[in-house]
Parts: structure tokens; C-alpha cells; sequence
């Protein structure tokens, strides 16, 4: 069965800490995202990845840094961890037919974060 | 950019009842339009998805058309049981952008 696996399922930080939210997926899809998910907002798209080396900014990338060294891995660095970092981390991976406008998202459990 | 807007924040409703969730979309051309739906304590899951105008998607008793005339994408359920309390999403996919998503809808289902 495709999985998504997120770590740490819970996670608290300090402020000015540096935190890394790890996603690993067994799907073999090129396509990986992290969004996170605020109440009133939703899914808010952080950062993605078209394939092993590439990052691409999403619509909230400011404070955030992705790296994705391999086709499996996609992880979301947060270098200064700042209290309005606090919130439920969610990474997916993307695949299917008919190219990636079509793309169904298989998301990981979350990871809850607080900064203190 | 493209976006997606829900309407209703939280639904709340009664066993049998009707259910309806707007969506409305903002997007140049023909994006694929999904809902997903998020259970306490998991990440959202697929639940289906159209990609052409007045195409249907359908799945455990939901359903919405696509219509490109009012760039909607409304979710539809006949009678809802207390196992539907769930968050629901409305997404898009455009090109070969990252998907975007609404805000979510909260249902709760009483028995």
C-alpha cells in the first residue's frame, strides 16, 4: 500500500531553534509538497518538489527552507523557529494519470508543531 | 493566482439530512477540481475528482459537477450519517502548479 510517512508526529521547539520536520514516501512519485494547516486557512502550500534535487516555493515560503535529496525524502527546515511557526505539518506526494494538473495527494498523518 | 473559495466554515446538520458545500474557483482555463476529506487525527484523503466541464465526480455517496459557467465545484450528499463528520476540502490543480486549497469546511453530523 502507498504510504506517506511523516517524523516526528509531535514536536516541540524554542524559539531562535532550528527544526527539521522529515517526510518519507514509498508511492515512487516525483511530485512531493508540505503545506501547513491553520484553522481559517486550511492547506497552505509551503515549499514543493518536481523530483530528487529540485525545491520550489509555494504561496508561504518565507521562513522555511526544503530539501529533497532523494525521490523517497522531502524534508521542511525551519532555520529560526519563530511562535507563529506553531501549527500541524502535513507532507504529500502526488501521482497519477493524466499529468500533474491531475495529480491525486497522498498525505502523511501530520506533524504538530510548537514553538515556544 | 489560481485559489479556491469555500463558504461555509462549519456545517452543522442533523442524520439524513441534505448536505451542500460550495466551492468556487478562480482560474484561467480548464483546472482539475477535487475534494478531500480529513478525519480527526490523519491527513486528508482523495475522495474524487472532475476535470472537464460538467463532468461528475463521485465517491461514497458524494457527488459535484464541475461547471466552468459559475467556476464551481460544490460537494453534494443526499443523506448524511454521523460517520461524514469530517473536515472537507475543496482543491485545484492547474497546469503543472502544486494543487491549491480552500479553507475547509467543518461538518458535523448529529445522530
Amino acid at each position: 500500500e502507498a504510504a506517506v510517512t511523516q517524523s516526528p508526529r509531535n514536536k516541540v521547539a524554542v524559539t531562535g531553534g532550528k527544526v527539521t520536520l522529515s517526510c518519507n514516501q514509498t508511492n515512487n512519485h516525483n511530485n512531493m509538497y508540505w503545506y501547513r494547516q491553520d484553522t481559517g486557512h486550511g492547506l497552505r502550500l509551503i515549499h514543493y518538489s518536481y523530483g530528487a534535487g529540485s525545491t520550489e516555493k509555494g504561496d508561504i515560503p518565507d521562513g522555511y527552507k526544503a530539501s529533497r535529496p532523494s525521490q523517497e525524502n522531502f524534508s521542511l527546515i525551519l532555520e529560526l523557529a519563530t511562535p507563529s511557526q506553531t501549527s500541524v505539518y502535513f507532507c504529500a506526494s502526488g501521482g497519477g494519470t493524466g499529468g500533474a494538473r491531475q495529480n491525486t495527494l497522498y498525505f502523511g498523518a501530520g506533524t504538530r508543531l510548537s514553538v515556544l | 493566482g489560481d485559489s479556491v473559495t469555500q463558504t461555509e466554515g462549519q456545517v452543522a446538520l442533523s442524520e439524513e439530512d441534505f448536505l451542500t458545500i460550495h466551492c468556487n474557483y478562480s482560474a484561467s482555463g480548464y483546472p482539475a477540481l477535487f475534494w478531500y476529506v480529513q478525519y480527526p487525527g490523519e491527513g486528508p484523503q482523495f475522495l474524487f475528482r472532475a476535470s472537464r466541464d460538467k463532468e461528475k465526480g463521485s465517491s461514497r455517496g458524494f457527488e459535484a459537477t464541475y461547471d466552468k459557467g459559475t467556476t464551481s465545484f460544490h460537494l453534494r450528499k443526499a443523506s448524511v450519517q454521523e460517520s461524514d463528520s469530517a473536515v472537507y476540502y475543496c482543491a485545484l490543480g492547474h497546469n503543472n502548479n502544486a494543487p491549491r486549497f480552500g479553507a475547509g469546511t467543518k461538518l458535523s453530523v448529529k445522530p
